[in-house]
């Protein structure tokens, strides 16, 4: 069945750096979604990416998708305390979607 | 307006116990979930009903059975607790298009711990 790898787990980061969360899925997916969970809540919705290759940012956030649609990233220039959370992608395909282990990001101020 | 809810939020109960943990989505969307995670935060897919029918069951103890009475609600009993099944139950909902399924929009969870 379709698996969703997603490297690192655990992501800590001094306030200001840049860092990088990887998503890899062994099939190809119809599409790839990203998602924030903040400490003590649920996760929330970030972006979706459809097309191969498409590119898509988010004020600090830059969201990737593969050209063979079978991986994505998430690249977070300048960290700020807010960011901190844990950020899950998830790929599509049929009724189901597959989570990523999530990148549980801290960041040293 | 709350979009996904969940009662109750917090679940305290002995092992052995039977509860219920209910769900409700006020989006209109047609397909609701149900997800479980574990303490290391791995989001796993319990089972999902599109249109009040069962079509994600993965593999989940028969303690679990899930209901859903409209497409607005979607409600997880669980019989017999065991400590394992301590975590928080996040249910969700979305539409589907064409076999895809669109945005997933979470409840706060129910955080279940059995002593």
């Amino acid at each position: 069945g379709q698996q969703v790898m997603q490297i690192p787990q655990y992501q800590h980061v001094q306030e200001g750096e840049d860092f990088t969360t990887y998503c890899n899925s062994s099939t190809t997916l119809s599409n790839i979604q990203w998602y924030k969970q903040r400490p003590g809540g649920h996760p929330v919705f970030l972006i979706q990416l459809v097309k191969s290759g498409e590119v898509k940012k988010q004020k600090r956030l830059t969201f990737q998708f593969g050209e063979a649609k079978k991986n994505s990233s998430l690249h977070i220039t300048a960290t700020q305390t807010t960011d901190v959370g844990t950020y899950f992608c998830a790929g599509g395909d049929d009724y189901k979607l597959s989570f990523g282990a999530g990148t549980t990001v801290t960041v040293r101020a | 307006d709350t979009a996904v809810s969940q009662t109750p939020k917090y679940l305290v109960t002995q092992m052995g116990n039977d509860k219920s943990i209910k769900c409700e989505q006020n989006l209109g969307h047609d397909t609701m979930y149900w997800y479980k995670q574990d303490s290391k935060k791995f989001l796993k897919i319990m089972f999902s009903y599109n249109n009040k029918e069962l079509i994600i069951n993965e593999t989940v103890p028969n303690r679990f059975s899930p209901k859903s009475p409209d497409k607005a609600h979607l409600n997880l009993h669980i019989n017999s607790l065991e400590l394992g099944d301590s975590a928080v139950y996040f249910c969700a909902s979305s539409y589907t298009v064409g076999g895809a399924q669109e945005t997933q929009y979470f409840g706060p969870g129910t955080r279940l711990l059995v002593l």
